[in-house]
């Protein structure tokens, strides 16, 4: 069965901090991974996708990520965070010919000055 | 910018009203979504169409239907609302299966009294 883990629920991070936001997941064909953002009483914002190629992708706002087959793996990291990065993160997977995604339950990041 | 717009941000209804959600979509995207969020539960998702007048049962279905008459719309509808309802409706859209790169509307806040 389809499924996206993503462990931790909340993580708070100091400005100018790195971050890692890690994403499990569990698919029987090969996938495709997304990263999507939201902020607070808004809808989900594509910062990064990956379908096939190199494994690390780059996206909007300083993001990337990273894809490890061999762990299932899709963690989304950023060198510096910023203040205006303090929202929930979501990871999503799908496959070639699906229709939707899956997605895991999200990341709350806040920002401490 | 391309965009998917619902018509309401906040709507509260009464239990057993007839509640209509709005989505209009500028893309041309031949497939739109409709999810529901919850705390601690992700998204999860209640119907899709990949064409005009085609819908799917997603994971929720249960007390919802939909409408696309139109490509650019697509309508969720709750025949008799009830509390257990009141949640985060967002709408999506894409334009091929299995490239996800969803794009999101800013969500509808439904609140069944």
């Amino acid at each position: 069965a389809q499924s996206v883990t993503q462990p931790d629920i909340h993580i708070t991070v100091s400005e100018g901090a790195s971050l890692e936001l890690r994403c499990n997941y569990s698919y029987g064909a090969t996938p495709y991974l997304f990263w999507y953002v939201q902020s607070p009483g808004q809808g989900l914002q594509l910062l990064l996708k990956y379908f096939s190629g190199d494994t690390l992708v780059q996206g909007i706002k300083g993001f990337e990520a990273e894809f490890k087959r061999s762990q299932s793996s899709f963690n989304l990291r950023k060198p510096s965070v910023h203040w205006s990065d303090a929202a929930e993160y979501f990871c999503a997977v799908g496959a070639r010919g699906a229709n939707n995604l899956f997605f895991g339950t999200g990341t709350r990041l806040t920002v401490i000055p | 910018d391309v965009k998917v717009t619902q018509s309401s941000r906040y709507l509260v209804k009464r239990t057993g009203e007839k509640v209509f959600l709005e989505c209009v979509q500028d893309m041309d995207h031949e497939n739109m979504f409709w999810y529901r969020q919850d705390p601690g539960l992700g998204l999860r998702l209640i119907y899709f169409s990949y064409d005009v007048k085609m819908k799917e049962k997603g994971d929720i279905p249960e007390g919802y239907s939909v409408s696309r008459e139109k490509k650019e719309r697509f309508s969720l509808i709750l025949e008799s609302a009830s509390t257990n309802q009141t949640s985060m409706y967002l709408c999506a859209s894409s334009l091929t299966r299995g490239q996800g790169g969803y794009t999101f509307g800013s969500g509808t806040r439904l609140t069944v009294v």
